[in-house]
């Protein structure tokens, strides 16, 4: 079975463009992740999806940020106009619903973003 | 969520066990508690969970005091490859993950 797969694995735009990271969840998963992890900092959480709806977005750092998971299967998320602080490496983890015994989100191997 | 405290890090011979400690005196009756790692760059693997009983996978084991303040992760055998940032985290069914600093553990040769 596939894992959670994450497009492009490297990105590198200049300041004022847009970026598009794609993340396609493990088949059956109602449940998508974004997190990130900027230079030096500790990995952050995004936003969740549960299906096509956003169950909690606390995360996102401002409007520069659009998530969209239309038909609940794949998600993006697109920076408009891109920053030099958002550069980082951004994750994306999808789950079961949680279980009696808990919730295990898996990892994809996340995105690079590099800002110039 | 409840906050941990992990130490920075820890070294460990290869082949010997490795038990990375985690304090998490403000957990909540309803919280687990939840352990990831990041090898490297890569994204964050899950190793093992707990509510209350000690837990054992083919990856490790977890211990969880009775008042389960404090949890011990145990890596039995560890190897080169168990390198990594190694992470515990608190979390109730609709929260959602929260990374501290973890600690991180190197395994020597």
């Amino acid at each position: 079975e596939a894992g959670v797969t994450q497009f492009p694995s490297h990105s590198v735009i200049e300041k004022g463009q847009t970026v598009t990271l794609r993340c396609d969840p493990i088949s059956g998963h109602d449940n998508l992740y974004w997190y990130r992890r900027v230079m030096g900092k500790e990995i952050k959480f995004l936003l969740h999806f549960v299906k096509e709806s956003k169950q909690d977005e606390s995360g996102m750092p401002n409007n520069r940020f659009l998530a969209e998971r239309t038909g609940g299967t794949y998600s993006t998320l697109k920076v408009q106009p891109a920053e030099l602080e958002d550069s980082g490496v951004y994750f994306c983890a999808s789950s079961q619903d949680w279980l009696a015994g808990g919730r295990l989100e898996f990892f994809g191997p996340g995105t690079r973003l590099t800002v110039l | 969520d409840a906050k941990t405290t992990q130490p920075p890090s820890m070294d460990c011979a290869e082949g010997r066990a490795a038990n990375l400690p985690c304090n998490h005196s403000t957990i909540s009756g309803n919280e687990y508690v939840y352990w990831y790692r990041q090898i490297h760059s890569q994204g964050p693997q899950y190793i093992i969970h707990g509510l209350k009983n000690n837990e054992t996978n083919e990856m490790a084991s977890l211990i969880i005091t009775e008042d389960r303040k404090s949890s011990t992760l145990i890596l039995p055998h560890a190897t080169l490859r168990d390198t990594a940032v190694y992470y515990c985290i608190v979390v109730r069914d609709t929260g959602k993950l929260i990374f501290g600093q973890g600690t991180t553990l190197q395994v020597k040769p």
